[in-house]
Parts: C-alpha cells; structure tokens; sequence
C-alpha cells in the first residue's frame, strides 16, 4: 500500500527556516517525479517543486525560486522541502505527493505557519 | 505563464449534469487532470490524462479535452460530489505544474 507521510510543519516566524520531511512507503521515490503541492488558507492548490526521478532535475514555482529547495533521501525513501527566508504568504498546509501530474497519492499534509 | 481559467462556482440539482470548464490555450494539446477537493480531506483525482478514471472513481465523473477548453462533466450529481474542483497541466515550456483556481460545486 502506498503511503507518503509528512512531518516538520509548524509555527516560524517571517524571515526564518523550516524543513518538512515526506517519508514514503508502498514504492521507491527513485522511480518517480516527487512534487510538493500547498494550500493556503482559503486559497487554491499551488503547486511548490518537483523532483525528477533522476534527482537531479528540479522544478520550482517562481514565487519559492532561491528560497525553497527540494531535495531526497533514496536510502531514507524519504523527499524533503527546505524553506528559507520564509513569508507570511508561505503559510499553508503542504501536500507530498507521487508525481507531478495526474497525482493519485498525496499525504494527508503538514502545516506552516508563518507568523511573528 | 501558462494560465488556467475555471468558473469560480457551479451550482446544480441532485441527479443533474454538471459540467465544469477550464480553459487555458490551446489546452487540447495537453494533457489535463482533475483534483476533487473536500474540506480536511487531501485532493483525489477523479479524471487523468483528459479522460481516464482512476480506480475507485465513479463512472459518473467523465473528462473531455479540445481546443482551449478542458471539461469535467459529473452525471446523476450527488450530495456528496459538493466539493472543490481544480484542473491541472503540466506546462513543458515553463517547466511548471499548474492548477487552475478551483471551482466550487454546489448541489443545491
């Protein structure tokens, strides 16, 4: 059974730093584009990053561009988001999710809070 | 950027048709999926690839996909399709994943 399971959300104040963590059971992360999808609050989805299977191609939305950095742990069959230079309109629950389109999986979320 | 436009609202009697649009150009050349979004809930795809179901998903939800518009047509509507519904590409030229603002379904 596939399952992608967050962690590391909370509360940051504006300007600081937060990792979230995706640990991913059922597959192998190394076989698939791994993405981070969020949703503020009232808002809609936004997608944030992805992650080709090779590791190293990386996709970002423009508004997290040099902030945020996506990045994996294939022993750790884990994905990760590094948040820095956080802002208020970075407060949102974040979805881990398998692939980047037609997404079937997702995780039940983690949720930031950028507030001072 | 590429942009996806949807109807913000679509209200609809049980046991109507609903047909939510999206329309982004020349979307008939891509690919489009679409999320059905509960309140609490993670999203759940309910039509891929333009007109694919993934397992579990009732055959009243159907897609279709040409030109600039993209529709997600939900038959016999229930109570329990309220819910928001948000289409999806991925856009090769800009690298990105894009959604569109979502469309609240209303069964009144």
């Amino acid at each position: 059974e596939v399952q992608l399971v967050e962690s590391g959300g909370g509360l940051v104040q504006p300007g600081g730093s937060l990792r979230l963590s995706c640990v991913a059971s059922g597959f192998t992360i190394s076989s698939y584009w791994m993405s981070w999808v969020r949703q503020a609050p009232g808002k809609g989805l936004e997608w944030v990053a992805s992650i080709k299977q090779d590791g190293r191609e990386k996709f970002y939305v423009d508004s997290v561009k040099g902030r945020f950095t996506i990045s994996r742990d294939t022993a750790q069959n884990s994905l990760y988001l590094q948040m820095n230079s956080l802002r208020a309109e970075d407060t949102a629950l974040y979805y881990c999710t398998r692939g980047n389109s037609g997404i079937v999986y997702w995780g039940q979320g983690a949720l930031v809070t950028v507030s001072s | 950027s590429y942009v996806l436009t949807q109807p913000p609202s679509v209200s609809v009697a049980p046991g109507e048709t609903a047909r939510i649009s999206c329309g982004g150009n020349n979307i008939g050349s891509k690919s489009v999926h679409w999320y059905q979004k509960k309140p609490g809930h993670a999203p759940v795809a309910v039509i891929y690839y333009d007109t694919d179901r993934p397992p579990g998903i009732p055959e009243r939800f159907s897609g279709s996909n040409s030109g600039n518009t993209a529709t997600l047509t939900i038959t016999r509507v229930e109570a329990g399709d309220e819910a928001d519904y948000y289409c999806q590409v991925w856009d090769s030229s800009s690298e990105h994943v894009v959604f569109g603002g979502g469309t609240k379904l209303t069964v009144l």
